[in-house]
């Protein structure tokens, strides 16, 4: 139980455009989904926090207009970078709470997804 | 705010060795806190957790203790085996956060056969 997944696992696409990466929750509901990047054997920043049906929380220095986070369902939560430059390139993880008694503290993640920015 | 400090990689062992990887916290209040494993080519997975004070969490031959005076949650095992080879993560997470997670940066492991 408590998968995660994440679609596209890679995305390569050309300066300029925009791409969208899909979380969703498989076997459960999650009212809070997280994004997480991940640079090259480095830790994972969090990006910004995703609650079904309302606004994203992003974290400081993250801009809120160029990563479009969108959690319309207790599913599924997107996340779309906008006008993506070369320096977007990065691994992008998402992540969920169970929601679970006593273990909302825990969280799965999805396998991340590859964006590379030519 | 909260963060997480652990031991920086890469470490290398030969099978059967004992492990340890040290990670320290501050927080400023009561933080879950936990161990995530990343294999190769793999996602992050949950390896054990601990909620108060000298609880110990365990899991695949893993053990770490919630130590408060010291702050502290050093993972340890005592054969490590090559398909232990992998990236750990130290990790906390408050309610007072919204559960949000923050991880150290990482250890990577190497077990040789």
């Amino acid at each position: 139980g408590a998968v995660v997944s994440q679609h596209p696992s890679w995305v390569i696409c050309k300066s300029g455009t925009s791409v969208k990466i899909e979380c969703r929750s498989l076997d459960f509901q999650a009212t809070t989904m997280f994004w997480y990047r991940q640079f090259p054997k480095q830790s994972l920043m969090l990006m910004a926090t995703s609650n079904e049906g309302s606004k994203a929380t992003y974290e400081q220095g993250v801009e809120k207009d160029k990563f479009l986070i969108n959690h319309a369902s207790l599913t599924l939560s997107t996340l779309t970078v906008t006008s993506a430059h070369p320096e977007d390139s990065s691994f992008y993880i998402c992540s969920a709470n169970s929601g679970a008694s006593g273990r909302r503290d825990e969280q799965f993640f999805g396998p991340g997804t590859r964006l590379t920015v030519l | 705010g909260d963060s997480v400090t652990q031991m920086e990689g890469p470490v290398t062992l030969s099978e059967e060795a004992f492990l340890t990887i040290n990670c320290t916290y501050t927080a400023t209040g009561y933080p879950s806190l936990f161990w995530y494993v990343q294999y190769p080519g793999e996602g992050l997975q949950l390896l054990l957790k601990a909620t108060k004070a000298d609880d110990k969490g365990s899991n695949k031959g893993f053990e770490a203790t919630y130590r408060k005076e010291t702050t502290s949650f050093h993972l340890e095992k005592g054969s490590v085996q090559v398909s232990d080879s992998a990236v750990y993560f130290c990790a906390l997470s408050e309610r007072a956060g919204g559960f949000k997670t923050i991880f150290g940066a990482g250890t990577r492991l190497f077990v040789k056969a």
